[in-house]
């Protein structure tokens, strides 16, 4: 089991160009995860998907753009990059929580650095 | 609304010496989970324990120990005999049942020098 996977690890980018970060986990999670990690703020949630062909927004969604097309993986688009949109992204995953059940461990990726320039 | 705090931006120890890492959290939930996870240099995060409400007993396992107390709405983490290996940005983080997401606390950086 590889886990949660992170495509690519670091990457720079100008402003206006745009990137997709590609996450797969092989964990058969239903739940997966994108947050942004900077400075002194912990991790954010960007947005989050509870199954295949869904998404929602979480905290700071506001730049970026997500796909579920298969249940192993979730994409996060910057269509147009900004110098605040450098940062650390990690890409976690879940097993779906059912009903009266725990609340299930989130499992991490190894991150992706990017800087905007 | 549910916030997580960690007061310590950084602490630093040496080797051996034991180390309590403060989370306080909020919350108007009655239920909910509480998370640690560990971020070495490498960067990668490694989840270490999770608490559900309802559970208020602490927990050993090896070199750590966690210290849950609703009362106070801490779940405070401690090394004891902390090791160089130790160093690392530990984060708290606040579940919600009903939304499942995770609220995370803006990390504790501890350093071990040997």
């Amino acid at each position: 089991n590889a886990g949660v996977t992170q495509t690519p690890k670091f990457r720079v980018l100008k402003t206006g160009q745009s990137m997709t970060l590609l996450c797969a986990q092989d964990m058969n999670h239903e739940y997966m995860y994108w947050y942004r990690q900077d400075p002194g703020m912990g991790l954010r949630l960007i947005h989050y998907s509870v199954g295949e062909g869904t998404t929602a927004k979480g905290e700071v969604p506001d730049g970026y753009n997500v796909s579920r097309l298969k249940k192993q993986n979730f994409l996060l688009g910057l269509e147009s990059a900004a110098p605040s949109q450098t940062s650390v992204y990690f890409c976690a995953s879940s097993y779906r929580r059912t009903s009266g059940s725990v609340q299930e461990t989130q499992y991490f990726g190894p991150g992706t650095r990017l800087l905007v320039l | 609304a549910q916030k997580v705090t960690q007061a310590q931006t950084e602490i630093s120890v040496v080797e051996k010496e034991d180390v309590t890492l403060d989370c306080v959290y909020e919350t108007r939930d009655t239920t909910y989970y509480l998370f640690w996870y560990k971020q070495p240099p490498s960067g990668e995060l490694v989840f270490l324990i999770r608490r559900n409400s309802f559970d208020e007993q602490n927990e050993i396992s090896g070199r750590y120990s966690w210290n849950f107390q609703k009362s106070t709405s801490s779940f405070n983490f401690t090394i004891t005999a902390s090791q160089v290996v130790d160093s690392a940005v530990y984060f708290c983080a606040l579940s919600e049942v009903r939304t499942d997401k995770l609220i995370f606390g803006t990390g504790t950086r501890l350093q071990v020098f040997p």
